[in-house]
């Protein structure tokens, strides 16, 4: 079955640094577009980046574009997020999901998410 | 970037009961509109997809539908496993972005 198992959230002061890793597992990763949303604390779910399959192709929030940055490594199964210049609003719980449809990406939704890791912006 | 409102922002209902919750976008996303569930400690499941598609093994009481800009995520017959927030999702454009979330509480 799909399992994606985030990891590396943190405690950090802002303006420092942290990178997220999310382990896929259960499928052909490669062949997936895969996203980063964050659940922000009294606000809900922010949608945060994408890659696409080949990492050709990235887009991201106007929020963090120019701090963060999406990448993967398909022959390790790996998505990550560079987190640069990290403000208080950064705070929030931050999920990997799959893309829906290796054909149709960016379209049909996230069919499949991990459970989280905890990131924490704060002096 | 288009904005997505939901309404209400939470509602309380009883077990059997039929409850809608809305979206409307800030601008035209045909039917590219995705709701998510969302239980208390637990990451976001995939609802429906392309405003009136039900996702894989979701049951079929609830129903989406809209286009255009506005958009009902409707449960026919609450159930225990119901109480949760949902969100709706436009995949019209990027950035992507999520409506505020409804939260449903048991009456």
């Amino acid at each position: 079955q799909v399992q994606l198992v985030e990891s590396g959230g943190g405690v950090v002061q802002p303006g420092r640094s942290l990178r997220l890793s999310c382990a896929a597992s259960g499928f052909t990763f490669s062949y997936y577009a895969m996203h980063w949303v964050r659940l922000v604390p009294g606000k809900g779910l922010d949608w945060v980046a994408v890659i696409s399959y080949d990492a050709t192709t990235k887009h991201y929030a106007d929020s963090v574009k120019g701090r963060f940055t999406i990448s993967r490594d398909n022959s390790k199964n790996i998505l990550y997020l560079e987190m640069n210049s990290l403000r208080p609003g950064d705070t929030g719980l931050y999920y990997c999901a799959r893309d829906s449809n290796p054909t149709q990406w960016l379209v049909l939704g996230f069919d499949s998410w991990g459970q989280g890791t905890l990131v924490t912006v704060s002096s | 970037d288009i904005q997505m409102t939901q309404s209400p922002s939470s509602l309380s209902a009883s077990v059997g009961d039929r409850v809608t919750i809305t979206c409307r976008a800030s601008q035209s996303i045909s039917t590219y509109l995705n709701w998510y569930q969302q239980k208390s400690g637990k990451a976001p499941e995939l609802l429906m997809f392309v405003a009136s598609r039900l996702q894989s093994g979701v049951p079929s009481r609830f129903s989406g539908s809209g286009s255009g800009t506005d958009f009902t995520l409707t449960i026919s017959g609450l159930q225990p496993e119901d109480f949760a927030t949902y969100y709706c999702q436009q995949t019209y454009s990027t950035p992507l972005t999520f409506g505020g979330g409804t939260r449903v509480e048991i009456k």
